[in-house]
């Protein structure tokens, strides 16, 4: 079955630790985001990759980093400098079509709590 | 620059019961809009969309109708099932530009009781 792949489900960051969200999809989409979302503010946009070796910054990209080596894989990594970080972490994915509407296929999501 | 904004929840309505979900935008160029779910403890799903002025997205009982002049893609079902219960976005795409974001709204949570 084709699909996006979040792991793990729940993770616990301590003090001064960074942690790496895992994100994988065999859609053979193109185009990968991340994004937050906490409670009564939706979701917002940490970062996207339109193609591999190259991404953009989104709406709240500071504290975060990213990486795209491969199509299938796009890993986040929650960095020390993010102060806030307890939040659910969704993945997307998707192909853009010229002159059409895209739709995002979202993964599971993971929770990040800090100890 | 875009944005999305939605009626706020949490909305409680009884078995068989018409939903309305309210959605207006604000966007430069011709926008498309989506309706995502999202249950509980899940990720979201793409519930319906449309593309142009005029446009009606329908899937599973819900439908929404692109209305460019009054800059609304409202939600709405006739008769709400408690499977029903979950968090309903709407969003847009700004394809004039070149890339492909979608912008959300904070989201409404919908509850339907037996």
């Amino acid at each position: 079955d084709g699909g996006i792949t979040q792991s793990p489900k729940y993770l616990f960051r301590k003090e001064g630790q960074n942690v790496t969200l895992s994100c994988e999809q065999n859609l053979n989409h193109d185009a990968m985001y991340w994004y937050r979302q906490d409670p009564g503010q939706g979701l917002r946009l940490i970062y996207y990759s339109q193609i591999v070796n190259d991404f953009q910054k989104g709406d709240i990209a500071e504290g975060y980093s990213v990486s795209r080596e491969k199509k299938e894989s796009f890993p986040l990594t929650v960095t020390s400098a993010q102060k806030n970080p307890t939040a659910f972490y969704l993945c997307a994915s998707s192909t853009p079509l010229a002159g059409a509407a895209e739709t995002q296929y979202f993964g599971p999501g993971t929770r990040l709590l800090v100890l | 620059g875009n944005s999305v904004t939605q009626m706020e929840g949490p909305v409680t309505l009884s078995e068989e019961a018409f939903l309305t979900i309210n959605c207006t935008y604000t966007a430069t160029g011709y926008p498309s809009l989506f309706w995502y779910v999202q249950y509980p403890g899940e990720g979201l799903q793409l519930l319906l969309k449309a593309t142009k002025a005029d446009d009606k997205g329908s899937n599973k009982g819900f439908e929404a109708t692109y209305r460019k002049e009054t800059t609304s893609f409202h939600l709405e079902k006739g008769s709400v099932q408690v499977s029903d219960s979950a968090v309903y976005f709407c969003a847009l795409e700004n394809s004039g530009g070149s890339n492909y974001k979608l912008t959300f709204g904070k989201g409404t949570l919908l509850t339907v009781n037996p």
